[in-house]
């Protein structure tokens, strides 16, 4: 069974550009969580996303937006980049997002704001 | 006070020797606990999952759950080099739409 798919591995981006990273959950996880991690503040969620709909949403400002599609997969993106964004942005799946399910990582994107 | 604390590390052991992670948090509405393994420019890697308190051991691990002092430990056995990496732990209370709170990490190396 494939893992979760992100792409792409690495971003290079310059102040105030916007940018869209792209996840693929395992097949038949329907839940997808991001989640942003920098060495200062470790892992912090984003928000989920279950059957289209944004579920739980994480405490960031809504520069940060996703949307998932009707295949699971699932989009973030970030306007106007700030160099603080510079981060590693990782997308998880489970299968319904139960919190007594498990989670399951893809390698991340690596996005560096310039 | 973060609602999940854990030493950063560094923590360096000779291959062989018996490894202690810890985790405290401050949430008791935490009922599953999970530690995930991080290799450098990689995603965590689910290794142990715990509901409640109590034990699991799993190969050379061994995962201890204690809610009454809102505790967490893993133990690693024979530890190898393969087993450098970030440890973090993580925890989630009761409600659909994930949001597990981790840990910020400890980085081990285990010295051949």
């Amino acid at each position: 069974k494939a893992g979760v798919t992100q792409t792409p591995r690495y971003l290079i981006k310059t102040r105030g550009q916007q940018v869209t990273l792209s996840c693929s959950p395992i097949s038949g996880h329907r839940s997808v969580s991001w989640y942003q991690q920098t060495p200062g503040q470790g892992l912090q969620f984003l928000f989920e996303y279950f059957s289209e709909t944004q579920r739980n949403k994480g405490n960031f400002p809504g520069r940060f937006s996703g949307r998932q599609f009707s295949n699971s997969r699932s989009e973030m993106n970030v306007s106007t980049l700030e160099l603080g964004d510079s981060a590693l942005y990782l997308c998880a799946s489970s299968l319904s997002g139960g919190p007594n399910e498990k989670l399951f990582f893809g390698s991340g994107t690596q996005l560096s704001v310039l | 006070q973060k609602e999940v604390e854990q030493d950063p590390g560094p923590l360096s052991v000779p291959e062989g020797a018996i490894v202690s992670l810890n985790c405290t948090y401050s949430n008791s509405a935490f009922q599953y606990f999970m530690w995930y393994r991080q290799y450098s420019r990689k995603g965590p890697e689910l290794l142990m999952y715990t509901y409640s308190s109590g034990n699991k051991e799993d190969g050379r691990f061994t995962a201890q759950v204690d809610k009454s002092s809102k505790y967490i430990s893993l133990f690693i056995r024979d530890s190898q080099p393969s087993d450098s990496a970030t440890y973090l732990c993580a925890m989630s209370g009761g409600n659909y739409g994930q949001n597990f709170v981790f840990g910020p990490g400890t980085r081990l190396s285990v010295l051949p």
